[in-house]
């Protein structure tokens, strides 16, 4: 059974900090790993996704994967109110376009 | 811009009665998801196929749930008879040969 885990937070950081959203999994298998937010009441959106161990970076956000220790993080820097959402992490094992499984989420709330 | 679209966005219906859900993938995907969504459970995959084709739907009550792909550019889910515990967010998803899916706005679903 592949179990993807993150605290469910609320995270609070304020105006500017950088957020630091942790993610772990069972599976030594998977190949790929993914970020999407969510805000209320609307669907996952990708962020980004990182196949490789080390940093991936996208504008604000910096994708880490650590495949030894099965841990993904994503850090938001210079976080804005508009960051306000959850995040999910989800984890896909070998091969393209299998399902993803999905953590439950990481409330994240900026204050201003 | 392409996107997962999915009908209806909102349903309120009877326990005992069907619930027909549809998606329309993202033109040229051959991949489509079909995820639920609780506080509880977070994302669960229900089901997928790929070249309309089912791969897996070990996550459907088999009972009361079924899953088809009548043809390439559309995907039904129905719950037939419903239950007020089915009361969830169902979303669609679609994906090709590369790494990313994306999904639909959602299907919000209350079963009373």
């Amino acid at each position: 059974q592949k179990e993807v885990e993150q605290n469910s937070g609320p995270l609070s950081v304020p105006e500017g900090a950088i957020a630091s959203l942790n993610c772990t999994y069972s599976d030594r298998g998977s190949q790929s790993f993914f970020w999407y937010r969510q805000y209320s009441g609307k669907s996952p959106e990708l962020i980004m996704f990182i196949y490789s161990n080390g940093d991936k970076e996208d504008g604000r956000f910096t994708a880490q994967l650590n495949k030894a220790s099965q841990y993904v993080s994503l850090l938001i820097r210079d976080s804005q109110p508009s960051d306000s959402a959850t995040y999910l992490c989800a984890v896909r094992g070998p091969g393209g376009n299998t399902p993803l499984v999905f953590g439950k989420g990481t409330r994240l709330s900026v204050i201003a | 811009d392409a996107r997962v679209t999915q009908t209806p966005r909102h349903k309120v219906t009877e326990m005992g009665q069907e619930v027909t859900m549809r998606c329309q993938p993202i033109l040229g995907h051959n991949t489509v998801f079909w995820y639920r969504q609780t506080m509880m459970q977070g994302l669960e995959l229900l089901a997928y196929f790929r070249n309309r084709a089912p791969l897996d739907d070990s996550g459907m009550p088999k009972d009361r749930f079924s899953a088809e792909m009548p043809d390439a550019t559309l995907a039904t889910l129905k719950i037939q008879p419903s239950e007020p515990r089915d009361s969830a967010v169902y979303f669609c998803a679609s994906g090709s040969s590369g790494n990313t899916i994306y999904f639909g706005e959602g299907s919000w679903l209350t079963v009373v």
